[in-house]
């Protein structure tokens, strides 16, 4: 079974630009988060999506920050305009039932993402 | 505001030791407490979860211990080896939400 996949694994672009991040999760996997960790902090929450609805963006910094997941599959998180503070590794992870609530959450590789 | 302290220095130990993480919070008191495996340029990889009203969890060579008094988790890995060199993050659910709230990890390096 694949796990829980994230491209571009790597991204570099100028401060002032868009970029889009895609996460898929584990097929039958109806919750799904971003989390960002910003060097030398701890991994963040960024926001929880329940199949295509946001349970929970309370972790999104700024309006700059748009997440979709149009058909409860896949989510993609833009940054737009990027600024250099963006800068990090953005994870995405995937539960089938709300993590919340004790179930396991399985995290995939990360986008590593450098605004200049 | 909810923090939670891991230690930062990394911890260096020889192997078959046992590898003692520590995980202190404070100004909150968490349904639930996670430890994760992190490997260079990978996610975190689930290990354990233990409950608040569980003192003790334990799997093959990890063993979690939780004090809701000390406000502490430790978590231990008995006979230890280099192939356990990792960051060990623990995480704690934020009450009354859903979401984690993540330490910055400790680097356990095991020396063979």
């Amino acid at each position: 079974e694949a796990g829980v996949t994230q491209f571009p694994s790597h991204s570099v672009i100028e401060k002032g630009q868009t970029v889009t991040l895609r996460c898929d999760p584990i097929s039958g996997h109806d919750n799904l988060y971003w989390y960002r960790r910003v060097m030398g902090k701890e991994i963040k929450f960024l926001l929880h999506f329940v199949k295509e609805s946001k349970q929970d963006e309370s972790g999104m910094p700024n309006n700059r920050f748009l997440a979709e997941r149009t058909g409860g599959t896949y989510s993609t998180l833009k940054v737009q305009p990027a600024e250099l503070e963006d800068s990090g590794v953005y994870f995405c992870a995937s539960s089938q039932d709300i993590a919340g609530l004790g179930e396991t959450q399985y995290f995939g590789p990360g986008t590593r993402l450098l605004v200049l | 505001s909810q923090k939670i302290e891991q230690n930062s220095e990394a911890l260096n130990i020889q192997e078959g030791k046992t590898a003692t993480l520590t995980c202190n919070y404070t100004n909150y008191s968490p349904a639930y407490l996670q430890w994760y495996r992190q490997d260079p340029g990978r996610g975190p990889v689930f290990l354990l979860l233990i409950r608040e009203n569980e003192k003790e969890k334990r799997k093959e060579r990890l063993k979690v211990t939780f004090d809701t008094t000390l406000k502490q988790s430790l978590f231990h890995i008995t006979a230890s080896q280099p192939a356990d060199s990792a960051t060990y993050l623990c995480a704690l659910l934020s009450s009354g939400t859903y979401k984690y709230i993540f330490g910055t990890g400790t680097r356990l390096k095991v020396l063979a």
